[in-house]
């Protein structure tokens, strides 16, 4: 059984706090992933890495920063949220060494 | 580069009904493909997958071929129930690159 946990679950925010979306996973993978899902449904992966020390940013622009300093710790970081940041934010792991992606269960942000 | 196509939702089926999702694919090589399922207010779960033409993957009564003829891998289950009204995702991956989603199919299944 895949254990990723994302916090909060859901936060609502003024424009221009700083907050952190935090993920974690259990399962030593060294891959994980921050995707970005519009109300349209369709993912956008806004930044991944491939293991500690490791970011790169995804196919959508986007105003946020990752960092990974442990394997098992991904978090995303709005220096200055907008209301243009509200959406559903999903993490996601997987093993170097096989392709599925195990998803945690969301953060649903919303700026006002 | 690698694009999946699904069909536009939303589809609506009485329970017991027969379903397809239709999933086409574009990719250079020989991707990997997946369908997963996404329950109003949780992430994604992985439903089934194929890793190589005409694997056939199965899972809680759904199936999805594997067809390189076609570059398809369509969702299909025999008789739905209310419980499998979610959004459905079909995506590929290869060569240890990241993945890549369709836009995702919402199914409704009425009583």
């Amino acid at each position: 059984e895949a254990d990723i946990y994302q916090t909060p679950r859901y936060l609502v925010i003024g424009t221009g706090k700083k907050i952190t979306l935090e993920c974690s996973q259990t399962m030593g993978h060294d891959k994980m992933y921050w995707y970005q899902q519009d109300p349209g449904m369709e993912l956008h992966l806004i930044h991944y890495s491939y293991g500690v020390n490791s970011t790169e940013k995804g196919d959508l622009s986007s105003e946020s920063t990752v960092s990974r300093i442990r394997t098992e710790h991904f978090p995303l970081t709005l220096e200055s949220a907008r209301p243009s940041h509200t959406s559903q934010y999903l993490c996601a792991s997987s093993d170097a060494g096989l392709y599925e992606q195990y998803f945690g269960p969301g953060t649903r942000l919303t700026v006002t | 580069g690698d694009s999946v196509t699904q069909m536009e939702g939303p589809v609506t089926l009485s329970e017991e009904a027969f379903l397809t999702i239709n999933c086409t694919y574009t990719a250079t090589g020989y991707p990997s493909l997946f369908w997963y399922v996404q329950y109003p207010g949780e992430g994604l779960q992985l439903l089934l997958k194929a890793t190589k033409a005409d694997d056939k993957g199965s899972n809680k009564g759904f199936e999805a071929t594997y067809r390189k003829e076609t570059t398809s891998f369509h969702l299909e289950k025999g008789s739905v129930q209310v419980s499998d009204s979610a959004v459905y995702f079909c995506a590929l991956a290869q060569g240890g690159q990241n993945f890549v989603f369709g836009p995702g199919t919402r199914l409704s299944v009425l009583p």
